[in-house]
């Protein structure tokens, strides 16, 4: 069964400085993935999302992800956070034709 | 266009009533998604309705069941409410369910406290 696992339940950071959210999945087959975020007293909204190609992918507002068969991982990374980045994150593992499983979430608290 | 749109935003019910949310989905989209929320648990698939007709369905116990209208508009009861059941119902809808170039887009979300 495919599962999504999300190393860091929070991660505070200084405003300026690089982060890095941790995933890491399991399935015996391939998947699709997916990194959404979610502010305070808002639903989700995809951020990025890997198919198939290029194993780097980036978002609009400066994320990237990297998909990396070998350690099953799909981190995602910024190398400059702002406050507005403060929210939580999801990564999401996809099968065709099967649900999504999210991981836990974890929290980005940037801090000034 | 107008996104997901969930109502009510926030409920308040006592054990062992039932309550019933409505999601209305993106114009054009047909596939609605429940996912259930909390801070233990995370993020929970409950089910999913595609032309009127379950399509997937999560482990949840039979007091949750939902359904979808004609028009892809989704509602999901919840009978003899648990304590356990307090948490944040997110809908999500996308085209028609099914590859990955077939998006998920998250209303705001029901808060639904029982107490």
């Amino acid at each position: 069964a495919q599962s999504v696992t999300q190393l860091d339940s929070q991660v505070p950071v200084f405003e300026e400085a690089p982060v890095e959210l941790r995933c890491n999945y399991s399935s015996s087959v391939s998947v699709y993935l997916f990194w959404y975020v979610q502010y305070p007293n808002q639903g989700l909204q995809l951020l990025l999302k890997y198919l198939s190609g290029s194993t780097l992918v980036e978002s609009i507002n400066g994320f990237e992800a990297e998909f990396n068969k070998s350690q099953t991982s799909f981190h995602l990374r910024k190398p400059s956070v702002h406050i507005s980045d403060t929210a939580e994150y999801f990564c999401a593992v996809k099968i065709e034709g099967f649900k999504t499983i999210f991981g836990a979430g974890t929290r980005l608290f940037v801090k000034a | 266009k107008a996104g997901v749109t969930q109502t009510p935003r926030y409920l308040i019910k006592t054990r062992g009533q039932q309550v019933t949310l409505s999601c209305s989905p993106i114009s054009g989209h047909r596939s609605v998604s429940w996912y259930q929320q909390t801070p233990g648990q995370g993020l929970q698939f409950l089910f999913e309705y595609f032309s009127e007709t379950q399509r997937n369905k999560g482990n949840f116990p039979g007091r949750f069941s939902g359904r979808q209208f004609s028009n892809s508009r989704s509602e999901m009861n919840v009978s003899t409410l648990e304590l356990g059941d307090s948490a944040l119902y997110l809908c999500a809808s996308s085209l028609v369910g099914q590859g990955f170039q077939d998006t998920q887009y998250f209303g705001p979300g029901t808060r639904l406290t029982v107490l």
